[in-house]
């Protein structure tokens, strides 16, 4: 079984700065993805950025961008530029191959807050 | 593409009572699943659908909870009878493969 961990409670970031969100993770699996994804206070969860475990290449979506340490099952989310609208809790998850093309549950970390200061 | 649709958004009941949430995933998504996420945490998993069989349900609380697909598109998700620590926002998610995509979630609150 997969497990997550986020050790940030909370973060916080002055506008048009850069930030680093931390996770690690722990699955006995060799087909998984990660994520990173963002719940506003109304509740929406969106995704963010993913990484397919096989990848080596780090996945980069416009402003944020992950550091997949695989070996040492490290997966941070990096925003730069900062805006206002980044301001969310943020969970890291991952989700193993269930056999096939069927992946599992998601297994979520315990979140961090991220403040956005103008 | 419509994205994953969930009714009703919130919902105030009294412990004891029953409630139903309704979920249709994204046209062609094969794979459904119902979270529970408490104030605070990150979402757990309650259900996991393949087309209209199950695939996990080890941490459904069956006593009370319980949950259908037919025809293997929308799914129902039933609460009888509803306890106080019932009280989360309940999300639905759909995916083809690999990444899930989420509804805008229904707010329970058991008084």
């Amino acid at each position: 079984a997969q497990t997550v961990t986020q050790s940030q409670p909370e973060m916080s970031v002055q506008e048009a700065e850069t930030v680093t969100l931390s996770c690690t993770y722990d699955t006995s699996e060799s087909d998984y993805y990660l994520f990173w994804y963002k719940q506003p206070p109304s509740r929406q969860m969106i995704l963010v950025i993913r990484q397919e475990a096989y990848k080596q290449q780090n996945a980069t979506e416009n402003r944020f961008s992950v550091n997949f340490q695989k070996a040492a099952k490290s997966f941070s989310l990096k925003i730069s530029d900062s805006q206002l609208g980044d301001a969310a809790m943020y969970f890291c998850a991952g989700s193993e191959n269930a056999g096939g093309t069927s992946y599992g549950k998601l297994t979520f970390g315990q979140g961090t807050i991220l403040t956005v200061h103008p | 593409e419509a994205g994953v649709a969930q009714s009703p958004r919130y919902k105030i009941i009294e412990k004891r009572q029953s409630v139903a949430f309704w979920c249709n995933p994204i046209s062609g998504h094969a794979t459904l699943y119902w979270y529970q996420q408490i104030l605070g945490q990150g979402p757990k998993l309650l259900i996991q659908f393949q087309n209209n069989g199950v695939v996990d349900d080890s941490q459904l609380p069956k006593d009370r909870f319980s949950a259908e697909r037919l025809k293997g598109v929308d799914s129902t998700l039933k609460i009888q009878p509803a306890k106080l620590e019932d009280s989360a926002v309940y999300l639905c998610a759909s995916n083809p493969r690999g990444t899930q995509y989420f509804g805008p979630g229904t707010r329970l609150t058991v008084l």
